[in-house]
């Protein structure tokens, strides 16, 4: 089994709004990222979880805030977002934050700010 | 820097024609390279990989050869079918830094009847 699920599929949020992002995989990886994916782009790293603990943070915005309460769930809360924050959120997984294992990857979730 | 380079699309083909999409890339080390594919409102599977020189990688009638001397790892499929219609993207990660991966700027295929 390569899973990993991702809820909500869609979600529309005003700026003011709070929301968060989930993400989930049962495949023992210790490895977790957040991408986002804007139309007809390759994805582009925000955050990586390794064994648990934040491990990179390619300069994200304080808005999007990651978090990892085990090694089996990843969440992304939201918070006062820009329309230009729109995208697909895509999560993905690898067995460890080592260069000999590939990434596997959610279905993700579309994100309209309005 | 470490970079992929992939054909621009779209890449329009009937159905049952020959498919290559073509992947160079610029890596330090030995990178292990993939080739991922993205359907319609979905996220990205990985389709193939390679992780040596002169490996093929295989699935679902796709093929690539990990090419060391030439750096490219070029998608090729014999038959294509309209359920192919995707975004290709090619990948790599490199040996001995990051194990993050570096991806290509994808490339549209549409299949038609």
């Amino acid at each position: 089994d390569t899973e990993v699920t991702q809820t909500p599929k869609h979600l529309v949020m005003g700026m003011t709004n709070k929301k968060s992002l989930k993400c989930e995989q049962h495949m023992g990886h210790r490895a977790m990222y957040w991408y986002k994916q804007k139309a007809k782009k390759p994805p582009e790293l925000m955050f990586v979880y390794s064994y648990e603990k934040l491990s990179i943070n390619e300069s994200v915005p304080s808005r999007f805030s990651p978090e990892c309460p085990n090694s089996s769930l990843l969440n992304l809360h939201l918070h006062a977002l820009q329309p230009e924050d729109s995208a697909l959120y895509l999560c993905a997984s690898s067995l460890l934050p080592t260069s000999a294992y590939e990434q596997y990857f959610g279905p993700g979730t579309r994100l309209t700010v309005t | 820097g470490d970079s992929v380079t992939q054909m621009e699309g779209p890449v329009t083909l009937s159905e049952e024609a020959f498919l290559t999409i073509n992947c160079t890339y610029t890596a330090t080390g030995y990178p292990s390279l993939f080739w991922y594919v993205q359907y319609p409102g979905e996220g990205l599977q990985l389709l193939l990989k390679a992780t040596k020189a002169d490996d093929k990688g295989s699935n679902k009638g796709f093929e690539a050869t990990y090419r060391k001397e030439t750096t490219s790892f070029h998608l090729e499929k014999g038959s294509v079918q309209v359920s192919d219609s995707a975004v290709y993207f090619c990948a790599f990660i490199s040996s001995g830094g990051s194990y993050i991966p570096t991806f290509g700027r994808g490339t549209s295929l549409i299949v038609h009847p």
